[in-house]
Order: structure tokens, then C-alpha cells, then sequence
């Protein structure tokens, strides 16, 4: 199946300091991607839906200033938190499109982003 | 819009027992509906798929799961759990048109017990 790789797995960052996190697609173009926040034991969120050269589409209450998305190629999604805070440490997970008819989700490993 | 719901938050099941995760979805259009696992600190990974056709769906790790229309249910089985099948379990739907967005159940916790 296709693959997702996300970059970094994990990262630590003190607060008021942006970080950065890829999201590429290894063996397909991917001109949509998903940005997905899990907090601890609960399902999953969507925060933005990402279009290679155009801006993202955020869902309601997502602060787009805040979580910067930038699509520049058919293979990479980056999403940008910035001046993290301590309420911003999740989980965040990428997923593209992909299969026959762009069917089936294929998803990131995750970032578990702690901001201290 | 779509809803899904899955009914239970944790499943504990003794080691080579069959087990059933319940999920149910509510959508005025046609669907696709999925079942994926997540361990722990990882991404999802896809169990089991219905896009059309066959009612009863195969997946990996010995999974299946059966749609069911009139009930709005896709249910996910395994015959015989292993130690290694505790992991979250998340049932999703979207939408038949275009790439539209997975909503996903608020997952189930299944705890396989020697």
C-alpha cells in the first residue's frame, strides 16, 4: 500500500517557540492531505484539510494564524504550530488519499508534540 | 453529514476468545466505512474496508467485518484474539463523492488478557 512518512516522531519545545512538522507522501502525489489531532484516549480530530497550491480549508474553531499550512508539492504538507503553548501538546497525525478512486486513507506515524 | 458511534469505550476478552467491536453510523448519502488500529504513539493502520459489493469484509490479522444496511452497523470480529490484537480500534465513514473527510468513532479499547 502507499506510504505516509511524518517527520518529526516526537518533539519537545518550549513554550512560545514554533515547530514544524512534514507530512510526505513516499510512492504517490498526493494533491489533498488531512491534519488530525488526538488528545490522550480519545479519537481523532480533524483540524485542516490541506490543497497542494492553494490555501488549506480548516474545520470550525481551528485557528488557521495558529496552525500554519503549507502544501508547496504534490508530495509534502507541512503543518506549523506556532508560539506553542502547553495546551497545544497532542498528538498529530497526516493522512492522504490514496488506492483506486483515492478509496482508502493511508496515514502518518504521528507526532507527539510537548510543549513545556 | 455523517455520525459514527461506537458503543463501547473498552472491550476486555481473554486471550483466543472471539470478540465483537460494535460501531454504528448515521448518513443521509452512501457511504464507505472503514475499521483501522492504532497502538500505542502510532499512526492508524487500515484493518478492513466495505466500498461496495460483498456485505462481509476480510481483513488483515484475521478481522472481518459485516455491513449491515438496514441497521447501519459495520461491526468488526475476530474468531480468536491474541495478546498482540490489544490496540485502539476506530470505525470511520465518508462520504461515496469526491475525497471528502473521514469521520471517525470516538474508538474502542480492546484489552486481550492471558
Amino acid at each position: 500500500g502507499a506510504v505516509v512518512s511524518q517527520h518529526p516522531s516526537w518533539v519537545i519545545c518550549k513554550s512560545g517557540t514554533s515547530v514544524k512538522i512534514e507530512c510526505r507522501s513516499l510512492d504517490f502525489q498526493a494533491t489533498t492531505m488531512f491534519w488530525y489531532r488526538q488528545f490522550p484516549k480519545q479519537s481523532l480530530m480533524l483540524m485542516a484539510t490541506s490543497n497542494e497550491g492553494s490555501k488549506a480549508t480548516y474545520e470550525q474553531g481551528v485557528e488557521k494564524d495558529k496552525f500554519l499550512i503549507n502544501h508547496a508539492s504534490l508530495t509534502l504538507s507541512t503543518l506549523t504550530v506556532t508560539s506553542a503553548h502547553p495546551e497545544d501538546s497532542s498528538f498529530y497525525i497526516c493522512s492522504a488519499p490514496s488506492g483506486t478512486g483515492r478509496t482508502e486513507a493511508f496515514f502518518g506515524q504521528g507526532t507527539r508534540l510537548t510543549v513545556v | 453529514a455523517q455520525s459514527v458511534t461506537q458503543l463501547d469505550s473498552q472491550v476486555p476478552v481473554f486471550e483466543e476468545a472471539p470478540v465483537e467491536l460494535r460501531c454504528n453510523y448515521s448518513s443521509s448519502v452512501s457511504v464507505y466505512l472503514f475499521w483501522y488500529v492504532q497502538y500505542p504513539n502510532q499512526g492508524l493502520q487500515l484493518l478492513l474496508k466495505y466500498l461496495s459489493g460483498s456485505t462481509l469484509v476480510k481483513g488483515i490479522n484475521g478481522f472481518e467485518a459485516e455491513f449491515n444496511k438496514s441497521q447501519t452497523s459495520f461491526h468488526l470480529r475476530k474468531p480468536s484474539v491474541h495478546i498482540s490484537d490489544t490496540a485502539e480500534y476506530f470505525c470511520a465513514v465518508r462520504s461515496t463523492g469526491g475525497y471528502n473527510k473521514l469521520i471517525f468513532g470516538a474508538g474502542t479499547r480492546l484489552a486481550v488478557h492471558p
